[in-house]
């Protein structure tokens, strides 16, 4: 089984400009969930998608980050426009439940704005 | 307070057991997380414990749950050079949006000395 893929997996980007983090989660796992760390902080979440749907999205620092999950497969994350705090690594994981059990990660994006 | 708490570093010999700390936050928490990361990859599941447990053993990895002090314990026995990496303690909280978010500690960076 292919596991939850990200990519790119590093993107430098000048403040002001515009970056898209894509998500492919496990083939039939309905639930998606973005998450990030920002540099010595915590990993804090972002949102959670179920198919298409945004069930959650409480953590989404702002309306600078769009994120959409169209069809109910893979899913991207927008930074637009990209300031220098948005520096870190940004995860993504999908499960086949909603509980936090059956979590899978992928490697994440890490991505630096200067 | 929302913090999962754990110390930033550790250093061992080879060999020898580590133990990592956390504490955390919800007393609600159903499932609690152990999760390591190995430079440039993703968050691997290491191991989990579910709160009615006080104590779950696999193979060197035993996890001690203390649900009165809200303390969460890993103990790695016989460490070896590939377990360097970071340990994040992660404990499970419940939106209210229908979602169970994953609340992470900032991370223990632990390191082997061969």
């Amino acid at each position: 089984e292919a596991g939850v893929t990200q990519f790119p997996s590093h993107s430098v980007i000048e403040k002001g400009q515009t970056v898209t983090l894509r998500c492919d989660p496990i083939s039939g796992h309905d639930n998606l969930y973005w998450y990030r760390r920002v540099m010595g902080k915590e990993i804090k979440f972002l949102l959670h998608f179920v198919k298409e749907s945004k069930q959650d999205e409480s953590g989404m620092p702002n309306n600078r980050f769009l994120a959409e999950r169209t069809g109910g497969t893979y899913s991207t994350l927008k930074v637009q426009p990209a300031e220098l705090e948005d520096s870190g690594v940004y995860f993504c994981a999908s499960s086949h439940g909603r509980g936090s059990y059956g979590y899978t990660f992928g490697s994440g994006t890490r991505l630096t704005v200067v | 307070g929302e913090d999962v708490e754990q110390s930033l570093f550790l250093s061992v010999r080879e060999g020898d057991s580590s133990v990592i700390n956390c504490t955390y936050t919800d007393s609600s928490s159903t499932y609690l997380y152990w999760y390591k990361q190995e430079p440039g990859a993703g968050l691997q599941l290491l191991t989990y414990i579910f709160s009615n447990m006080d104590m779950k053993q696999d193979q060197r990895l035993t996890v001690l749950l203390n649900k009165k002090d809200k303390h969460l314990s890993l103990r790695i026995a016989d460490t070896q050079t590939g377990d360097s990496a970071i340990y994040f303690c992660a404990e499970t909280l419940y939106s209210g949006a229908g979602s169970y978010q994953l609340t992470f500690g900032k991370g223990t960076k632990l390191s082997v000395i061969p």
